[in-house]
């Protein structure tokens, strides 16, 4: 399977915690995004790199959440000082062209 | 800001059509996504609309109404596997989506 993947599928963790997901887009694409979807809700945007470069970080993003691309391939998404607000799925996507987005899988975070 | 509306539920009987309608009001457009999401899985990509009309792919057909800021999805000759959520998404630049609540699709047999 050659999808984006996204690493790890679940992750519980208890308040004030950090917590780092892993994305790895599909090959050869530059672009790579990163939503956030709550229950009965559509993603919203948080982030978004073209290769290693973030051009748009949400207002959604509090100072606790920081994304990186280092190598313009794989993406880790951090959050520190985890809140029960954070408990959603994460959304990976990437894509070659801009008529396009590809999704993986999704971190589905619990905050106890 | 962006506003994108569409239903919440709808229900309609194997081999059936079914259309789901998507209004709009961004602040850019540059592009209309929809996506299928079954529970728990990742969004899907269905189809991509950028000019005026109508965009056929098999069972699945999607119209973009620019000046009217509208879309709809149609879907036809149901199958119990398209019960799922369907996203309305507009691209108001070179990369960001603006998502709807989407739409439960029931299909009844």
């Amino acid at each position: 399977d050659t999808g984006v993947s996204q690493d790890p599928r679940h992750k519980i963790t208890k308040r004030g915690q950090n917590v780092t997901f892993r994305c790895d887009p599909i090959s050869e694409h530059n672009r790579l995004y990163w939503y956030r979807q709550t229950l009965g809700q559509g993603p919203e945007f948080l982030t978004y790199f073209q290769n290693e470069a973030q051009l748009e970080k949400s207002r959604l993003l509090s100072d606790r959440f920081s994304a990186e691309r280092p190598k313009g391939s794989f993406s880790t998404l951090e959050i520190q000082r985890t809140e029960q607000g954070d408990s959603a799925m994460y959304l990976c996507a990437s894509s070659r062209y801009e008529n396009e987005q590809f999704f993986g899988p999704g971190t589905r975070l619990t905050v106890l | 800001g962006q506003n994108i509306d569409q239903p919440t539920e709808m229900t309609a009987t194997e081999g059936a059509i079914v259309q789901i309608n998507c209004t709009y009001q961004t602040s850019g457009f540059n592009g209309l996504f929809w996506y299928q999401q079954h529970a728990g899985e990742a969004p899907t990509f269905l189809s991509y609309n950028v000019l005026d009309g109508l965009e056929e792919k098999g069972r699945f057909s999607s119209f973009l109404s620019r000046s009217k800021g509208y879309s709809y999805l149609l879907l036809k000759e149901l199958q119990m596997k398209d019960s799922a959520s369907y996203l309305c998404a507009v691209k108001s630049n070179d990369y960001k989506l603006s998502f709807g609540a989407g739409t439960t699709v029931t299909v009844r047999a």
